[in-house]
């Protein structure tokens, strides 16, 4: 089955523990990105990378850092969680950035920061 | 910077009644989402527009987008309980994101 899994699905975690959220994916796609969800702003992009070591910023990129080493696998790190970083986490994927494909997402990682 | 608004960002309707949710977008582009999410779950992609009049459509949800005006509709006709979720436009920026609207919750009630 062609899907975009996270783990875990929901952490717990204190100010400054470095975390890892960890993105695969079975289709093949060149296309990986991280969003987060907060209420009333809808999803925002925090990385993207359009293929394997190509990575870049998207519009809420501060406090988050990812790699790109393996097609399918695109991770989250959270080198030093804040409070402010609590919040329900999408990773998805499209065939590449140029195709007009529609993006799949991941089930979410809600992730409390206390 | 490409800002997506939609609205209304709740919407309370009865069973069997017609709505239009909106999407407007402030920079020029001809790819358009939209995509509906249950509570507590993932992104459901509903609709993919590619171009200035197209239309979409599926069961009761029908899309619509006009790039000269930079606004999608999604048209939800007689609506049932089933519809009820959130509703989100994504506008697609030169292939490298998407930048999401807020959202519009839907309730509709019988």
């Amino acid at each position: 089955e062609a899907q975009v899994t996270q783990n875990p699905r929901y952490l717990i975690t204190v100010t400054g523990k470095k975390l890892t959220v960890t993105c695969s994916q079975n289709m093949n796609h060149e296309y990986m990105s991280w969003y987060r969800q907060d209420p009333g702003l809808g999803l925002r992009q925090i990385y993207y990378s359009m293929n394997v070591e190509v990575t870049d910023k998207g519009d809420v990129p501060e406090g988050y850092k990812v790699s790109r080493k393996e097609k399918r696998n695109f991770p989250l790190i959270l080198e030093s969680p804040s409070p402010n970083q609590t919040s329900l986490y999408f990773c998805a994927s499209r065939l590449s950035a140029s195709s007009a494909y529609e993006q799949y997402f991941g089930p979410g990682t809600r992730l409390t920061v206390t | 910077e490409l800002k997506v608004e939609q609205n209304p960002l709740f919407l309370s309707m009865q069973e069997g009644k017609n709505y239009t949710i909106y999407c407007n977008y402030s920079t020029t582009s001809d790819r358009l989402y939209w995509y509906r999410q249950d509570p507590g779950k993932s992104l459901e992609s509903l609709f993919v527009l590619l171009s200035n009049g197209a239309v979409k459509q599926e069961g009761r949800l029908m899309a619509s987008l006009d790039t000269k005006a930079r606004l999608s509709t999604l048209h939800i006709t007689a609506a049932v309980h089933d519809l009820s979720a959130t509703y989100f436009c994504a506008v697609d920026m030169y292939g490298n994101k998407l930048v999401f609207g807020a959202g519009t919750i839907l309730r509709v009630k019988s």
